[in-house]
């Protein structure tokens, strides 16, 4: 069973441009999460989606970024403009409805300049 | 103060050496705990998790949980060079989907 899988695994941006990351979960988990690890900090939650639906966006540091997961399957994760504090590890996971296991991708190494 | 605490290392350990992880945190909501291993460049796996206090073994590792203290462990036995990651906890409040929080992990070395 393929897990969960990030695209692209690493961006380098300047300053003022949009970039947008992909996530494509284990087959069948119906909760999807995005999270997000600055340089020297604790990974942090950015939101979670049901299926289709936004469960809880709390997390998200402004409306700068935008989360899609059209028909529940893969979501994307939009960053426009991007600024240089968006620089991290952009990391989703998934699970099965129902369950505690949260499973990660590899993530998604983000460098704006 | 952080939600999570956890000490960043490194650790440095010989093989064979029991290992323990610690970390604290300050909500006593949470009720969920969890230990993720992570290799450089890769993502977060999921080693363990718990409910409230006690403990839970599972091989070489044993997690701990004291809600009284707000005091989560995690002990390797017999560690191997190959367990040379970081480790991170991380909690949740509901048996639901919440989103986790973390700690900032610790990485920890084993030498051969």
């Amino acid at each position: 069973e393929a897990g969960v899988t990030q695209f692209p695994s690493h961006s380098v941006i300047e300053k003022g441009q949009t970039v947008t990351l992909r996530c494509d979960p284990i087959s069948g988990h119906d909760n999807l999460y995005w999270y997000r690890r600055v340089m020297g900090k604790e990974i942090k939650f950015l939101l979670h989606f049901v299926k289709e639906s936004k469960q809880d966006e709390s997390g998200m540091p402004n409306n700068r970024f935008l989360a899609e997961r059209t028909g529940g399957t893969y979501s994307t994760l939009k960053v426009q403009p991007a600024e240089l504090e968006d620089s991290g590890v952009y990391f989703c996971a998934s699970s099965q409805a129902g369950l505690l296991e949260q499973y990660f991708g590899p993530g998604t190494r983000l460098t704006v300049t | 103060q952080k939600e999570v605490e956890q000490d960043p290392g490194p650790l440095s350990v010989p093989e064979g050496a029991i290992v323990s992880l610690n970390c604290t945190y300050s909500n006593s909501a949470f009720q969920y705990f969890m230990w993720y291993r992570q290799y450089s460049r890769k993502g977060p796996e999921l080693l363990m998790y718990t409910y409230s206090s006690g403990n839970k073994e599972d091989g070489r590792f044993t997690a701990q949980v004291d809600k009284s203290s707000k005091y989560i462990s995690l002990f390797i036995r017999d560690s191997q060079p190959s367990d040379s990651a970081t480790y991170l906890c991380a909690m949740r409040w509901g048996g639901g989907a919440d989103g986790l929080t973390f700690g900032k992990g610790t990485h920890l070395i084993i030498q051969p």
